[in-house]
């Protein structure tokens, strides 16, 4: 059983699109992030939640929007994608203060 | 405000070797800290975390890491480098009290291991 899972694992679309990206957790966790993986694989994070609501919203271009439809659900809506948003999202989820626990990844690339 | 220092972004060490992956942490708060590992083309796996209870934290497939408040570090051990270690590893830090906070990861260090 797949604890954290994220759909899709590839994603390639051309710039200026709109695109989800899906990410559940199936571990009964409270609070759910979203970190970015760049080229040179360094990790910074972007969004968490805690039961379904925004705690930390980083420097994030606000054509990033999260969206928590419960606890177990954490999506990414991007839109109007540039050529710098390629890179690899990871979702991730932890009880509160306890350890975080991530997903596969989804590796985007802006054509 | 905190942040990770991983000296070494390549470690390179022969099979059956010690590995020694370094990590310094500044934080104004007594510190979480963790390990993890990142295997190519996939997640984030915890090899080991410390929080607050031993100094000598132990994980995953051998690995252990001691947290020395006065050198502010946290490295990372193994005393017999496998084929199968070969991966990127990843030093991360969240305050204590940060509640729902991300963490801050340090830029990594890849293990290369020789046959």
């Amino acid at each position: 059983d797949t604890a954290v899972s994220q759909t899709p694992k590839y994603l390639v679309t051309q710039m200026g699109n709109d695109k989800s990206i899906k990410c559940e957790q199936n571990l009964g966790h409270d609070t759910m992030y979203w970190y970015k993986q760049d080229s040179k694989k360094f990790l910074k994070i972007m969004f968490s939640y805690n039961n379904k609501e925004l705690i930390i919203n980083e420097t994030v271009p606000n054509r990033f929007s999260p969206k928590s439809p419960d606890k177990a659900h954490l999506n990414l809506h991007i839109n109007s994608l540039e050529l710098g948003d390629s890179a690899v999202y990871f979702c991730a989820s932890s009880l509160y203060t306890d350890t975080q626990y991530f997903g596969p990844g989804t590796r985007l690339t802006v054509l | 405000a905190q942040s990770v220092t991983q000296l070494g972004s390549h470690v390179s060490v022969s099979e059956g070797a010690l590995v020694l992956l370094r990590c310094n942490y500044s934080s104004s708060v007594p510190p979480y800290l963790f390990w993890y590992v990142q295997y190519p083309n996939q997640g984030l796996q915890l090899l080991l975390k410390y929080t607050s209870a031993a100094t000598l934290v132990k994980g995953i497939n051998g690995f252990e890491a001691e947290f020395k408040k006065s050198e502010t570090s946290f490295h990372l051990t193994k005393p017999s480098a496998h084929m199968s270690d070969a991966a990127e590893y990843f030093c991360a830090v969240k305050t204590s009290g940060g509640g729902a906070d991300g963490l801050t990861f340090g830029k990594g260090t890849h293990l290369i291991i020789q046959p």
